[in-house]
């Protein structure tokens, strides 16, 4: 079966610092993956998405980015983090043919 | 702009009730159609999907009206466990880009009390 890891699980930074945040999926190959970023009080917000390796597509303008390295490793990094960084960012992945996505636990950053 | 709108509760019902929740969407072109639970500080996960008229799982059953473009969760007997946030999502159709795009409404808290 397919599980999919995040870390870390929580996270506290200054801001100015950088992020790294990694995504690794299991048990199965070549999936679509997604990161998404979850505000207090608000929807899922779809950030950046990738079909394959090294190719991002980008949904929003902001200091953050994404990499995909491998195929089954998602990154998403800042250079230097902004107060409106902190929330909850899920990372997803999904089949080809089917439109369901399926979530990691999630990383909770603080931005202070 | 592509919108999916619930509403956001609290529901707060008892053990053993029948509950409800609404949610419309703007695009008519709008393909298929989820709902996922999502716990307190949690991700969320798939509860069901929804490809044509409607889905029924145990006791949760999803109903699609393509002409009203509005989307509904019943939950029978509720239990305990049942306490969470319910997301409605919408899949808006296939990108350019190769993957299917997903808009998630802001999620509808439900409460089952004792």
């Amino acid at each position: 079966s397919q599980t999919i890891h995040q870390w870390p699980a929580t996270l506290v930074q200054p801001v100015g610092s950088p992020l790294s945040l990694e995504c690794t999926v299991e048990g199965t190959s070549n999936p679509n993956l997604y990161w998404y970023r979850q505000a207090a009080g608000r929807g899922l917000q779809l950030l950046f998405y990738s079909v394959g390796i090294g190719q991002i597509s980008s949904e929003v303008p902001q200091n953050l980015s994404a990499s995909r390295p491998q195929d089954r490793q998602f990154i998403l990094s800042s250079k230097k983090l902004l107060l409106s960084d902190s929330g909850f960012y899920l990372c997803a992945w999904s089949g080809t043919r089917l439109a369901e996505q399926y979530f990691g636990p999630g990383t909770r950053l603080t931005v202070t | 702009r592509k919108e999916v709108e619930q509403d956001p509760g609290p529901f707060n019902v008892p053990e053993g009730a029948t509950v409800a929740f609404n949610c419309t969407y703007s695009n008519s072109a709008s393909q298929s159609f989820f709902w996922y639970r999502q716990d307190c500080r949690k991700e969320p996960k798939l509860l069901m999907s929804v490809y044509s008229s409607g889905n029924e799982d145990g006791r949760f059953t999803a109903q699609l009206n393509r002409a009203s473009q509005y989307i509904s969760l019943l939950i029978r007997d509720s239990k305990l466990s049942d306490s969470a946030t319910y997301l409605c999502v919408v899949n808006e159709g296939y990108s350019g880009a190769g993957s299917y795009q997903l808009t998630f409404g802001k999620g509808t808290k439900l409460s089952v009390i004792p």
